[in-house]
């Protein structure tokens, strides 16, 4: 079982550079979301997808955009990448509301 | 507004010993839930235990409990019986309501427990 899988791991970014980090799951879940995670503090949500169609701001929308492919694949791009974007970044899905979120291992991004 | 607190940033405990991390959160929402996850050095996140706000019973899962109290607003994660390899940063993370009726996990901002031999 594959689960959440992210890609890249790793990537280091020049401030001003476009990238796109890359999720897929394959447990059939409806809702996937994106979290970035910054030394000292808990996961922040970013966008996330209650269903294939759908996405919607969560706490930290600015300066990403998201895209909700399919029902396996929910994308998270950078348009201009600045150094506070600097972070570990998550993906996750869920199934129903008391399931937990199942998260990949993670991007880490750096921003120079 | 809702949120999920919690206030110890580093905790150690010896190996064998109990230890409770504390969490607390606030809510208008009847219909919440709970979750504790731990994160190693290594990066994953792994979900340890589950609490609805309906739920009569404290949750527990092996070595792991939830000590549940709704009228004080916490949900405090008791690990029994340390083992070194649960040194880890443990995060308590809030179910909250969209308007879409989808959630999304609020999280706490964590706390770092070094298990000591």
């Amino acid at each position: 079982n594959a689960g959440v899988t992210q890609t890249p791991k790793f990537q280091v970014l020049k401030t001003g550079q476009s990238m796109t980090l890359q999720c897929a799951q394959d447990m059939n879940h409806n809702s996937m979301y994106w979290y970035r995670q910054d030394p000292g503090m808990g996961l922040r949500l970013i966008y996330y997808s209650a269903s294939e169609g759908t996405t919607d701001k969560g706490e930290v929308p600015n300066g990403y955009n998201v895209s909700r492919l399919n029902k396996r694949e929910f994308s998270l791009r950078l348009e201009s990448a600045a150094p506070s974007q600097t972070s570990v970044y998550f993906c996750a899905s869920r199934d129903q509301d008391s399931s937990p979120l199942h998260f990949g291992n993670g991007t880490r991004l750096t921003v120079t | 507004a809702q949120k999920i607190t919690q206030t110890q940033p580093g905790m150690f405990v010896q190996e064998k010993e109990a230890v409770t991390l504390d969490c607390t959160y606030d809510t208008s929402d009847p219909s919440y839930g709970l979750f504790w996850y731990k994160q190693p050095s290594s990066g994953e996140m792994i979900f340890l235990i589950y609490q609805g706000s309906y739920d009569q019973q404290n949750a527990t899962e092996g070595r792991y409990s939830l000590n549940f109290q709704k009228a004080r607003k916490s949900a405090n994660l008791v690990i029994s019986a340390s083992q070194l390899g649960d040194s880890a940063m443990y995060f308590c993370a809030m179910r909250e309501r969209t308007m879409d009726s989808s959630y999304k996990l609020i999280f706490g901002s964590g706390t770092r427990l070094l298990v000591r031999p």
